[in-house]
């Protein structure tokens, strides 16, 4: 979806390094969301953000941290990146008027690989 | 707590024929239960979504879904498929009274064979 939109696209690093990934949408949404995905694993959340002073641990935050910079920003950071890090990393948004049946849209993802 | 269950990796199909893609879940309340499509090298796209009223949903692409209470099931559907609708199905659920965010299955590759 061209109104969320995430970079780098494609990023290989190495272990120990810190990495950000950035989101950001025109979709004029207050809700986002940071996702790895694996395969076999699904779509596991990181880190959400209602708006930009509330955010939230999700399923599998620890070695990740994020940064609500603004309504239309979302950055996710890996302090010291580990191999097993490596995956594919999506944003996404939604509209609080859907209440908890809100919908969500994504970016196109960022494969990340941690050497 | 609350998890949903794609209890097929793969699931291939001729050109023409229907198609199914399973999906069951838990919640300890309501569900909010969703499909997303994720072709090859893009993001998740919405196909649709079962909040409350008749059991049997209609989205994009010709796809429907069909709400079952008691199998606690949110089975994906297509009359016809098409080589076109090869891709990585996720089903997705969310309780309707408590959670604040969504808890995706592990995903269904379909292959529709011409």
């Amino acid at each position: 979806d061209a109104d969320v939109t995430q970079t780098p696209r494609n990023r290989i690093t190495k272990t120990g390094k810190r990495i950000m990934l950035e989101c950001s949408q025109t979709k004029g949404h207050d809700r986002m969301y940071w996702y790895r995905q694996d395969p076999g694993l699904g779509l596991r959340l990181i880190y959400y953000s209602f708006d930009v002073k509330d955010i939230n641990k999700g399923e599998i935050s620890d070695g990740y941290s994020v940064s609500r910079q603004a309504q239309a920003k979302f950055s996710l950071s890996l302090e010291s990146a580990i191999p097993n890090q490596t995956a594919l990393y999506f944003c996404a948004t939604s509209d609080p008027s859907g209440g908890r049946s809100d919908t969500q849209y994504f970016g196109p993802g960022t494969r990340l690989t941690v050497l | 707590a609350q998890s949903v269950a794609q209890p097929e990796d793969q699931v291939n199909v001729a050109e023409g024929n229907p198609l199914t893609v399973k999906c069951t879940y838990s919640v300890s309340g309501n569900p909010y239960l969703f499909w997303y499509v994720q072709y090859p090298n893009r993001g998740l796209q919405f196909l649709l979504k079962y909040i409350t009223g008749d059991n049997l949903v209609k989205g994009s692409y010709g796809f429907e879904a069909e709400f079952n209470k008691s199998q606690t099931s949110f089975h994906l559907k297509k009359p016809s498929a098409l080589v076109s609708d090869s891709a990585l199905y996720f089903c997705a659920v969310r309780d309707a009274g408590s959670a604040r965010q969504l808890t995706f299955g592990s995903g269904t590759q379909l292959t529709v064979l011409p």
